[in-house]
C-alpha cells in the first residue's frame, strides 16, 4: 500500500519555465512533507519542506503548496534550470521517529 | 563539516552470503535510518536508531539487521543474500529524533548479488 505516491514518472520542461512537480498522500497523520532531489550515483539532497500547519513554503527558486483537504502536495520550480534536471522525492513522516515514507520519484528534465 | 560517510561505496556479493554495510553520520547527529532504493520503488524504509535503540522498523525480512554504537556508527546487516536485495543503500542522519527534522543522506552503497 503506498502511502504516499507521485503519479507522474517524469516531466519535461523547458528552461526558463515553471516545473511543477506533484504528490499524493493518503495517511492523514502524516504532519510534515519533504522534498528531495537526487543525482544519479549521489544520494537524495533536501530541498525543502513544509509542516502541515503551513500551506505554503518558499525558499528561493522553490515554492511547495500543501493541500490538506485534498491530501495533495506540489513543488513548483521558477524558473527551472537544466541543473535541475534530476529525480524529485517526495516524503512524508508524522512527528514521532524519523521514518519518511517516500514516493516513487519524478524525473524532471529541463531541457535548455 | 563532514557529511554522512557510507562505506563501502560499491560491493558485488553472492546469493547465499552475508553483507554488513557501515555508515557514519555528521558529527552531532544521534538519529540514523537506513533506506533501500531499486528501480520503481523508490526509496523503503528500512530502520531508525537512536542512541543504539532501534525506534522504528520497515517491513523487510528478518534477514535485514541492524545496530548503532555509542559514537552513533550504524552498521546494515543483510544475511543469506537474494538476487532481489541488489539495490542501493541509503543511510541518512539527524539532529533529533523526536519532532522532524531534515534527514541528511549519504551516497549510498550499491549492493549486487549475483
Amino acid at each position: 500500500d503506498q502511502q504516499v505516491k507521485q503519479n507522474s514518472p517524469s516531466l519535461s520542461v523547458q528552461e526558463g519555465r515553471i516545473s511543477i512537480l506533484n504528490c499524493d498522500y493518503t495517511n492523514s497523520m502524516f504532519d510534515y512533507f519533504l522534498w528531495y532531489k537526487k543525482y544519479p550515483a549521489e544520494g537524495p539532497t533536501f530541498l525543502i519542506s513544509i509542516s502541515s500547519i503551513k500551506d505554503k513554503n518558499e525558499d528561493g527558486r522553490f515554492t511547495v503548496f500543501l493541500n490538506k483537504s485534498a491530501k495533495h502536495l506540489s513543488l513548483h520550480i521558477v524558473p527551472s534550470q537544466p541543473g535541475d534536471s534530476a529525480v524529485y522525492f517526495c516524503a512524508a513522516s508524522v512527528e514521532y521517529g524519523n521514518k519518511l515514507v517516500f514516493g516513487a520519484g519524478t524525473i524532471l528534465r529541463v531541457k535548455s | 563539516k563532514a557529511g554522512v560517510t557510507q562505506t563501502p561505496r560499491y560491493l558485488i556479493k553472492t546469493r547465499g552470503q552475508q553483507v554488513t554495510l557501515s555508515c557514519s553520520p555528521i558529527s552531532g547527529h544521534r538519529s540514523v535510518s537506513w533506506y533501500q532504493q531499486t528501480p520503481g520503488q523508490g526509496l523503503q524504509f528500512l530502520f531508525e536508531y537512536f542512541s543504539e535503540t532501534q525506534r522504528n522498523k520497515g517491513n523487510f525480512p528478518g534477514r535485514f539487521s541492524g545496530r548503532q554504537f555509542s559514537n552513533s556508527r550504524s552498521e546494515m546487516n543483510v544475511s543469506t543474500l537474494e538476487l532481489g536485495d541488489s539495490a542501493l543503500y541509503l543511510c541518512a542522519s539527524s539532529l533529533r529524533s523526536q519532532g522532524i527534522t531534515e534527514a541528511f543522506f549519504g551516497q549510498g552503497t550499491r549492493l549486487t548479488v549475483v
